[in-house]
């Protein structure tokens, strides 16, 4: 149980274009959803902290209209990065809540911007 | 603010030495910690928490509240330890998770 998904596993996109990115929870709800960038042999970085039905709450130094999170149901949350960049080349992690501590996390989306 | 800091960049160890991965914490309050562990190609998991005070795959992790530290120990490393290990802090407000720089650890035949 508590298995969650990403989708796509990699995208390549060209830059100034805009790349959503899904994670679902697939066997469970969800309450609260995180979102993570992780660069090549470094820690995760938390950019985001994402409530079903709120605005998400993002971490100092993310823009947030840079990075769009939604998150419209209890079993899906989707990032948003909006006009990439190179530098925002990354692997992106989410990982779901149902409670305080417990998080499962994604696979990860490597999104690589040309 | 909380912080983890784990020193080790790299631990490398042969098969069936002990092994222990550092972790350092600040908070003031009573800390909730973790240790999750990266396979090569896997997503991140769970390894074990300081409250369930139990081994997994051999590992154990004990509070030190007056050193802060939540160390990671096994007394007999395996291959198949070989990973990326992450310490992390969560919080009791949000449920945010803090991360370590994270350690890899090689196991070497």
């Amino acid at each position: 149980g508590a298995v969650v998904s990403q989708h796509p596993s990699w995208v390549i996109c060209k830059s100034g274009t805009s790349v959503k990115i899904e994670c679902r929870s697939l066997d469970f709800q969800a309450t609260t959803m995180f979102w993570y960038r992780q660069f090549p042999k470094q820690s995760l970085m938390l950019m985001a902290t994402s409530n079903e039905g709120s605005k998400a709450t993002y971490e100092q130094g993310v823009e947030k209209d840079k990075f769009l999170i939604n998150h419209a149901s209890l079993t899906l949350s989707t990032l948003t990065v909006t006009s990439a960049h190179p530098e925002d080349s990354s692997f992106y992690i989410c990982s779901a809540s149902t409670r305080t501590y417990e998080q499962y996390f994604g696979p990860g989306t490597r999104l690589t911007v040309t | 603010a909380q912080r983890v800091t784990q020193p080790e960049k790299l631990l490398s160890v042969f098969k069936g030495a002990p092994v222990e991965l550092k972790c350092n914490y600040s908070y003031s309050g009573s800390p909730e910690l973790f240790w999750y562990v990266q396979y090569s190609r896997q997503r991140l998991q769970l390894l074990l928490r300081h409250i369930s005070r139990e081994s997994i795959k051999g590992f154990t992790a004990d509070l030190n509240k007056g050193e802060t530290s939540f160390h990671l120990k096994k007394p007999f490393a395996q291959e198949e330890d070989s990973a990326m290990y992450y310490c992390a802090h969560g919080s009791s407000n949000t449920g945010k998770l803090i991360f370590g720089q994270g350690t890899t650890l090689q196991v070497k035949p």
